[in-house]
């Protein structure tokens, strides 16, 4: 079935840095979202992408639809110790989403 | 608030007993989706809504797992016979339309732990 790598799994980075994350997959998807979870709760919506090539930003953040539809990054400027908590990659496979298996960060103060 | 809502937030059961699931969705919201998320994983797909009717479960692990979403509004999932295997927390999601590949805003999701 479908798949979608997603790394790094954690990483650890000092409060004011940028950070960034990729998904990548061996399949085709016309729509990627990033998601952010934090512990006992639902994962939150972030960013959605719809075109290839697509730029995306919300704030801090800044996604981009891959050129070949098969990946998909996300950056986040200057975290902020906020920022801590599991990134999702979601491509859609039909109506379905296919999630990634998250990316932990870690925001040293 | 406005959002996807679910309860219980958390739930015990005993292997074998039987559970049921609530899930609220965005009012108007066409599509509704249950998936089932293992500690340190993301979630995974088991059901699909659009109204009422259940136009995908290919998701659900076995027999004992059934959905159903009556009016078009709220959704229950069941589970039967709850075994060890089942606990997980267990996410709704809904979505504006029937687009393919539009945006899907989850609930808090409902942790089940069977003992």
């Amino acid at each position: 079935g479908q798949q979608l790598n997603q790394s790094p799994q954690s990483m650890f980075i000092q409060e004011g840095e940028d950070v960034s994350m990729n998904c990548t997959s061996s399949s085709i998807f016309n729509t990627w979202l990033w998601y952010k979870q934090d512990p006992g709760e639902g994962p939150v919506l972030l960013i959605a992408l719809y075109k290839a090539g697509e730029l995306t930003s919300n704030g801090r953040l800044t996604a981009q639809f891959g050129i070949t539809r098969k990946d998909s990054f996300l950056n986040i400027s200057a975290s902020i110790p906020s920022d801590v908590g599991i990134y999702f990659c979601a491509g859609d496979s039909s109506y379905k989403l296919i999630f990634g298996s998250g990316t932990r960060l870690l925001v040293r103060p | 608030g406005a959002g996807v809502s679910q309860s219980p937030r958390y739930k015990v059961a005993k292997r074998g007993q039987d559970v049921a699931l609530r899930c609220d969705p965005i009012s108007g919201h066409v599509s509704l989706f249950w998936y089932q998320q293992a500690l340190g994983q993301g979630p995974e797909f088991l059901t699909y809504f659009q109204n009422e009717a259940q136009l995908d479960k290919s998701g659900l692990p076995s027999d004992r797992f059934f959905a159903e979403r009556p009016e078009g509004s709220v959704s229950t999932l069941k589970i039967q016979r709850t075994q060890q295997e089942d606990s997980a927390v267990y996410l709704c999601a809904s979505s504006l339309t029937a687009r393919i590949g539009y945006e899907q805003y989850f609930g808090p999701g409902t942790r089940l732990t069977v003992t």
